[in-house]
This record gives structure tokens, sequence and C-alpha cells, in this order.
């Protein structure tokens, strides 16, 4: 049972590198999304997917982009990383709106 | 105003109590309401969904009222197991909201 997979599990950046996060999830599920974490402020949504082939912005997407390669896939790239971004990333998917989400195990990302 | 307020603790409990957590939301038209847990590192996992009618499961219980727009969570007879962050979720139609998580630490 994979369920949500993610790579990396750990990155280190230098500022102004690019990098890709990936995530794919095998339960056929519409929704897939992308949160982060920081102490103290939860998480926060940085983009979602309804379905394949839409995204929509969440509570903080600036300084990223995501794209929803097909319905297992939802990728999200940091173009010009900055040391606000050091966090932990969180890929999730859910199936119907009544249904939970199930997470990755998370990208530990430092920018240094 | 947040989406989704919870007191983020910490709640520092004995072993054997009874603890209960509150979370309040905004948006009167959210769709479904969720409990997860999270253990240090890790990733969140569900824990219970909430229903109209409160729902238990062992020795958790959870409530929903609509009305005034709150969620709660009641952990009885409290385990070392338990202690972790749990975290209120809503749905609101097509993202999860999550509030910032409310810290448990049960004490031996």
């Amino acid at each position: 049972n994979a369920g949500v997979t993610q790579t990396p599990k750990f990155q280190v950046l230098k500022t102004g590198q690019s990098m890709t996060l990936q995530c794919a999830q095998d339960m056929n599920h519409n929704s897939m999304y992308w949160y982060r974490q920081d102490p103290g402020m939860g998480l926060r949504l940085i983009y979602y997917s309804a379905s394949e082939g839409t995204t929509d912005k969440g509570e903080v997407p600036n300084g990223y982009n995501v794209s929803r390669l097909n319905k297992r896939e939802f990728s999200l790239r940091l173009e010009s990383a900055a040391p606000s971004q050091t966090s932990v990333y969180f890929c999730a998917s859910g199936g119907r709106k009544d249904t939970e989400a199930f997470f990755g195990q998370g990208t530990r990302l430092t920018v240094v | 105003r947040k989406e989704v307020e919870q007191d983020p603790g910490p709640f520092n409990v004995p072993e054997g109590a009874t603890v209960a957590f509150n979370c309040t939301y905004s948006n009167s038209a959210s769709q479904s309401f969720f409990w997860y847990r999270q253990d240090c590192r890790k990733e969140p996992k569900l824990l219970m969904s909430v229903y109209s009618s409160g729902n238990e499961d062992g020795r958790f219980t959870a409530q929903l009222n609509r009305a005034s727009q709150y969620i709660s969570l009641l952990i009885r007879d409290s385990k070392l197991s338990d202690s972790a962050t749990y975290l209120c979720v809503v749905n609101e139609g097509e993202k999860l909201t999550f509030g910032t998580g409310t810290r448990l630490t049960i004490i031996p």
C-alpha cells in the first residue's frame, strides 16, 4: 500500500536555487494538496487541485508553482528558493468531499 | 480572523484524566469536519470524522455544533500513547483547512 509518496524526504538548497517536489498517489483520488508546516503556524495550504487539469491557490502561494501532471501526480516547484521557504512540506490527496485526506511523509526543506 | 482556530496548548494532563479540545471555524458553508492526529516529525493521520449527530470511537468522542460553528474532541481515560498534536480540519468544498493544532502531553 503505497498511498501518497513524496520525494525527496530531505533537501538543502542555496538561496536562488530551484527545485521540484514530487508527489504521487495510487488511490485514484481527484483532489490533491500541497501544505507547508512551520512551528506555531500549523499546516497552511499552498496550492490544491480539485481534479486533473485544475489548480488553485491556497493561503500561501507566493514563490511556488504547481503542476497536476495527471490524476496521480501533483508537483510543487520553487523557482528561486528563499530562506523563508525553509519548512516541512506535505502533499495530500483526498477522494470525495466528505472523506479523509491521506498525507505523504513530508519533505524537510532547508534554504540557506 | 483565522478560518479554523484552536487553542494551541500545550495541555499537560495526568494519565487517566479526561481532556477536551475545542475548535471554531468561520465558514458557515463548510461541509465536513475531521480531527487528525500528528506525532512529532510525522505526517498527520485521521483520528476521526465529526458528524452532526456526534460520534464516538472507543475513548474518543467528537461533536459538531453547526449553529455555533465549533467542533469538539473529548478523550477519556487518557493514555501515554495519546501524547500528540491534535488538528481540527474543515472541508470547505474543494479544500481542507487545518487549525494550528493543540499539543497534548500525557504525564505518567
